[in-house]
């Protein structure tokens, strides 16, 4: 069975400190997908990024990054010198085997606050 | 150029009523989906189609039915609404099956 854990529920930072949201799966599946989405307070879902199992590299895009670890079964998302937009809740999904987009599972949320 | 629609924005209803939620995406995606998020903003899958065919078809009361005419369009029908439905409903849409989903506005039903 899938499974992913953000064993953060809530976090608060000030604004310009950088921040890093925990991600935990759990899957049997060789080949699977790894997807971070944000939920702004006006309530969109908002694609973040895709990672392939067999692709571990990190990513960086402007003040966000990625750490994909198959090790540790973690795909953590830090965002460095946060601001106040940032403030949503991220969700981290997985999406295991399967054709047709079965076995997607998203993560509880992590709902971030950046204080200004 | 909204990718994926739904309408209504928000619903607002009497227990026992039967409602439609309907969802458009014009990304040209052969898979569509359905979500429920609930008040602690857990985000659970409900139905899946792949080119106006059920795919997945999650532990979902039978009051709920979705209705694909065709691949952009995947609507969710609601019979005999209960308290226990008020939620937001998402759908989304993805190319390949099972790669990133977009995702549409949301549509917050109340069940009063």
């Amino acid at each position: 069975a899938q499974k992913v854990t953000q064993a953060q529920t809530e976090i608060s930072v000030v604004e310009k400190e950088d921040v890093t949201l925990d991600c935990v799966y759990e899957t049997r599946d060789t080949t699977y997908y790894l997807f971070w989405y944000k939920q702004p307070p006006s309530g969109e879902l908002v694609f973040l990024i895709r990672r392939n199992s067999f692709d571990e590299q990190n990513e960086i895009s402007g003040r966000y990054s990625w750490n994909f670890q198959k090790s540790t079964s973690s795909f953590n998302f830090t965002i460095t010198a946060s601001q106040v937009v940032d403030s949503a809740v991220y969700f981290c999904a997985l999406r295991g085997g399967g054709n047709y987009g079965q076995n997607f599972v998203f993560g509880p949320g992590t709902r971030l606050s950046v204080l200004p | 150029d909204t990718a994926v629609s739904q309408t209504p924005k928000y619903l607002v209803t009497q227990m026992g009523n039967d409602k439609s939620i309907k969802c458009e995406q014009n990304l040209g995606h052969d898979t569509m989906y359905w979500y429920k998020q609930d008040s602690k903003k857990f985000l659970k899958i409900m139905f899946s189609y792949n080119n106006k065919e059920l795919i997945i078809n999650e532990t979902v009361p039978n009051r709920f039915s979705p209705k694909s005419p065709d691949k952009a369009h995947l609507n969710l029908h609601i019979n005999s609404l209960e308290l226990g439905d008020s939620a937001v409903y998402f759908c989304a849409s993805s190319h390949p099956p099972g790669n990133e989903q977009f995702f549409g506005p949301g549509t917050r039903l109340t069940v009063l």
